[in-house]
């Protein structure tokens, strides 16, 4: 099993263009999960999909959209970047481990908003 | 709304020194605990998480973490550290389980002195 994969690994954009960052895991779970890390601030939620279908905001969504595409997929897209968004991005997904809910994490796409 | 606070940016401690990495937490319910280590350049991996029952839980590499839920705290220790436990960790909470997301403190940088 690959767990959560993430593509691109790193992106420099200019301010105003578009971009979508690819998340997929290959371990059967439900819910998704979208993160950005910014240095001093730990994790903060911008989406996650509960199930197949579903969408819905976290702490930080403003500027960002999702697509839920297939229980597989998770795509998070930034129509107009801008340099605040840069940041680190982590996908993840939660499934049962042991019987108790648990996160896994992708490796992260680095993004560079000039 | 639920939220983390973890005491000290940075810690550092001597090679075969006891690690403590503070965790306090609010919650409105009996919250689901959890700590996080990052590598460089990595994604998070779950070291530990507390759900029900027993209060000492055990993870991986060593660390364990004591929820107390008169001190609202779940700190992680190692009775001894080695260098390959330098990273960043997060100490995370949620209401839910982790279904709707979870809140993660700021992180802790854990330096081993040599």
């Amino acid at each position: 099993n690959a767990g959560v994969t993430q593509t691109p690994k790193f992106q420099v954009l200019k301010t105003g263009q578009s971009m979508t960052l690819q998340c997929a895991q290959d371990m059967n779970h439900n819910s998704m999960y979208w993160y950005r890390q910014d240095p001093g601030m730990g994790l903060r939620l911008i989406y996650y999909s509960a199930s197949e279908g579903t969408t819905d905001k976290g702490e930080v969504p403003n500027g960002y959209n999702v697509s839920r595409l297939n229980k597989r997929e998770f795509s998070l897209r930034l129509e107009s970047a801008a340099p605040s968004q840069t940041s680190v991005y982590f996908c993840a997904s939660s499934g049962l481990d042991r019987g108790k809910e648990t996160q896994y994490f992708g490796p992260g796409t680095r993004l560079l908003v000039l | 709304a639920q939220s983390v606070t973890q005491l000290g940016s940075h810690v550092s401690v001597s090679e075969g020194a006891l690690v403590l990495l503070r965790c306090n937490y609010s919650s409105s319910v009996p919250p689901y605990l959890f700590w996080y280590v990052q590598y460089p350049n990595q994604g998070l991996q779950l070291l530990l998480k507390y759900t029900t029952g027993a209060t000492l839980v055990k993870g991986i590499n060593g660390f364990e973490a004591e929820f107390k839920k008169s001190e609202t705290s779940f700190h992680l220790t190692k009775p001894s550290a080695h260098m390959s436990d330098a990273a960043e960790y997060f100490c995370a909470v949620s209401d839910t389980g982790g279904a709707d997301g979870l809140t993660f403190g700021k992180g802790t940088h854990l330096i081993i002195q040599p």
